[in-house]
């Protein structure tokens, strides 16, 4: 079945460095990979999102890289802010006869300001 | 802005009790899931249901687990007996698309059991 794995589970990072997360999946038919991030005592909310036709994806600050071939891919978050500290969900599709989201662990993030 | 509701926000209740969640998807969504998330751990699917059928409740605990979309719009989740073990938040989640797309959350519902 579809595996996802996902690090660090923890990051630290002065305001204004860059972040970055990854996620390896195991399902070679995985063709969209979407980041969840989650505030406190809230749901997870999509940021952006992939499809693998593509290799990376760029939305302001947020950006995601595809390597379909090692099936990884990444998360990046440049001058990071205080606001963007919370937890980072990856999640890749599985097929099964619809299709089950499998996310990861998550990476809580911390900006210090 | 739509929006997925779910209620209540919080329940506390002691083992072997009954609790019960609800959800109201964002509207036109045929697509709706349950997923349980521990403290510290990504969410895992419980339930999946396309319009009114389910179409995956393999990670669902059937013998205290139940779920149901009677018309296709919203959802209930039960549990009974509840154990320690079920303490978690239960986050509904709908989606538009019949291929892998965008999930909405609600808020999530967070069960503590005593």
């Amino acid at each position: 079945g579809e595996n996802v794995e996902q690090h660090p589970s923890t990051l630290s990072v002065q305001e204004g460095d860059s972040a970055v997360i990854k996620c390896t999946y195991s399902d070679s038919a995985s063709n969209y990979f979407p980041w969840y991030k989650q505030e406190l005592g809230k749901g997870p909310q999509l940021i952006i999102d992939i499809r693998s036709n593509v290799g990376e994806k760029k939305d302001q600050r947020i950006a995601v890289t595809l390597n379909k071939t090692a099936k990884h891919f990444s998360l990046h978050i440049t001058e990071t802010q205080p606001e963007d500290s919370a937890v980072y969900f990856c999640a890749a599709p599985k097929n099964t006869g619809g299709f089950k989201t499998i996310f990861g662990a998550g990476t809580r993030l911390f900006v210090k300001a | 802005e739509a929006e997925v509701a779910q209620s209540p926000r919080y329940k506390i209740t002691e083992k072997s009790q009954a609790v019960a969640f609800w959800c109201d998807p964002i509207s036109g969504h045929a697509t709706l899931y349950w997923y349980r998330q521990i403290l510290g751990q990504g969410p895992e699917l419980l339930v999946q249901f396309q319009d009114e059928s389910v179409v995956d409740d393999s990670q669902l605990p059937k013998d205290r687990f139940s779920a149901e979309r009677l018309k296709g719009v919203d959802s209930t989740l039960k549990i009974q007996p509840a154990e320690l073990g079920d303490s978690a938040m239960y986050l509904c989640a709908s989606s538009s698309d019949r291929v892998a797309g965008e999930l909405f959350f609600g808020e999530g519902s967070r069960l503590t059991v005593l």
